[in-house]
């Protein structure tokens, strides 16, 4: 099956500092979504991006489908940015609604 | 526009007990799928419910399953529970499968003692 790997695994940054982060995966994909898990497990969407690239405020996201990765940036860390960062892709063939996760990022902003 | 909501939002059962836990999808949205998240680790796909029938399913014994309703709310019912069942469970909904993204609730954890 696809593979799906996030990197790095964890993250510090001081509050304002900006990051970059990264998703691999290994298969031609129909869907990606950027996910931010806070700490009370809610998983929020940040983009639904299974190509070309998106902004929103403080964060962007790009997709190279073609060459199967896709990076979020975060500019401007604040310490409410902390918690895991998933990027999870479906597949074309794959089973319906079969969102496959990485195994996020975790990042923690320091004030 | 109300999101995804579920619940309880916590609960702990006993080994070998029943539980249902349930979804009601976002409005607008006609497609619901279940993950089991275990600590530490990303959610895993359970199944996927579209026009109240099963359309996709990950590896996950049968003693798991799942009914949606025609308002597309949605239970995912675990028999026979095992200590490793404890983790967290998110339901997502969609539009028309995946056309548009995955919107998340916030989960239910539950605790299996």
């Amino acid at each position: 099956g696809i593979q799906v790997e996030q990197s790095p695994p964890d993250l510090i940054l001081q509050e304002g500092a900006n990051s970059t982060l990264r998703c691999n995966f290994s298969d031609s994909v129909n869907n990606l979504q950027w996910f931010h898990q806070n700490p009370w497990g809610q998983l929020i969407n940040l983009f639904y991006i299974p190509s070309g690239t998106k902004q929103n405020g403080r964060l962007s996201a790009t997709t190279v489908a073609t060459e199967r990765y896709s990076l979020l940036y975060i500019s401007s860390s604040q310490t409410t940015d902390s918690g895991v960062y998933f990027c999870a892709v479906e597949t074309y063939g794959g089973s319906q609604g079969n969102l496959i996760f990485g195994k996020g990022t975790k990042l923690s902003v320091k004030p | 526009e109300t999101g995804v909501t579920q619940s309880p939002t916590h609960l702990i059962k006993t080994r070998g007990q029943q539980v249902t836990l349930r979804c009601s999808s976002q409005s607008g949205h006609n497609t619901v799928s279940w993950y089991q998240q275990a600590l530490g680790q990303g959610p895993q796909f359970i199944f996927q419910y579209y026009r109240e029938e099963e359309n996709g399913r990950g590896n996950f014994p049968p003693r798991f399953s799942g009914l949606q309703f025609p308002n597309y709310s949605s239970e995912l019912n675990v028999n026979a529970l095992e200590l490793d069942d404890s983790a967290l469970y998110l339901c997502a909904s969609s539009f028309e499968g995946s056309n548009y993204g995955y919107t998340f609730g916030s989960g239910t954890r539950l605790t299996v003692v």
